[in-house]
């Protein structure tokens, strides 16, 4: 079965400091992988998505991915953090035999403090 | 372009009762998800649905749970004889084929109902 592992639980940071938000997965076939965005009391927005192709994706407001395949993760990166990036992060995966099943991690809240 | 619906956003019962969620999804899509959210844990995959098919049901309760997707209408969650561990976010998503739907355009999610059991 299909796992996603996001190793950090609480990721608080400064703001215009750089930050890296960590999403392991395992699979042994083709994965696509994805990280949503929640901000309190909302639904999930979709970042950024790797379905194929480049191994380096980005989203509209600055943070991009990685998709890397041996070492089975998509880690979320920013340059330069916003207190308006304050929020839970998820990562998530589809793939193999569980058609459009989404794993999600167990998210990761991110704080940019002033 | 409503985007994926979802009502209640929020919606209190007492043990016991029977809590009905429903989703629409976006004009277009014809298949549909359901996933809970617990407090502090991520999003638990619950069921799958197709127009008047489920098509994976594996992270669904065996007991007091169902869902439907009729032909016409909304995709309807249905909780029987609600507990205080049915209190949780649910979220519901639609794409707009089967599996490749999802893999190429990804989820479109709902903002989510908030159950509260009392």
């Amino acid at each position: 079965a299909q796992s996603v592992t996001q190793l950090d639980s609480q990721v608080p940071v400064f703001e215009e400091a750089p930050v890296e938000l960590r999403c392991n997965y395992s699979s042994s076939v083709s994965v696509y992988l994805f990280w949503y965005v929640q901000y309190p009391n909302q639904g999930l927005q979709l970042l950024l998505k790797y379905l194929s192709g480049s191994t380096l994706v980005e989203s509209i407001n600055g943070f991009e991915a990685e998709f890397n395949k041996s070492q089975t993760s998509f880690h979320l990166r920013k340059p330069s953090v916003h207190i308006s990036d304050t929020a839970e992060y998820f990562c998530a995966a589809a793939g193999g035999t569980s058609y459009g099943k989404l794993t999600f991690g167990q998210g990761t809240i991110l704080t940019v403090h002033p | 372009n409503a985007g994926v619906m979802q009502n209640p956003r929020h919606l209190v019962r007492r043990r016991g009762q029977e809590a009905r969620l429903r989703c629409s999804p976006m004009k277009g899509h014809s298949h549909v998800y359901w996933y809970r959210q617990l407090p502090e844990e991520g999003l638990k995959f619950m069921v799958y649905l197709q127009k008047e098919n489920i098509i994976d049901e594996s992270g669904m309760p065996k007991e007091r749970f169902s869902a439907e997707f009729p032909k016409e209408g909304p995709s309807i969650l249905r909780i029987q004889q609600v507990v205080r561990g049915d209190s949780a976010a649910y979220f519901c998503a639609s794409s707009p084929g089967i599996g490749q739907g999802a893999r190429n355009y990804g989820y479109t999610f709902g903002s989510g109902t908030r159950l509260t059991v009392v």
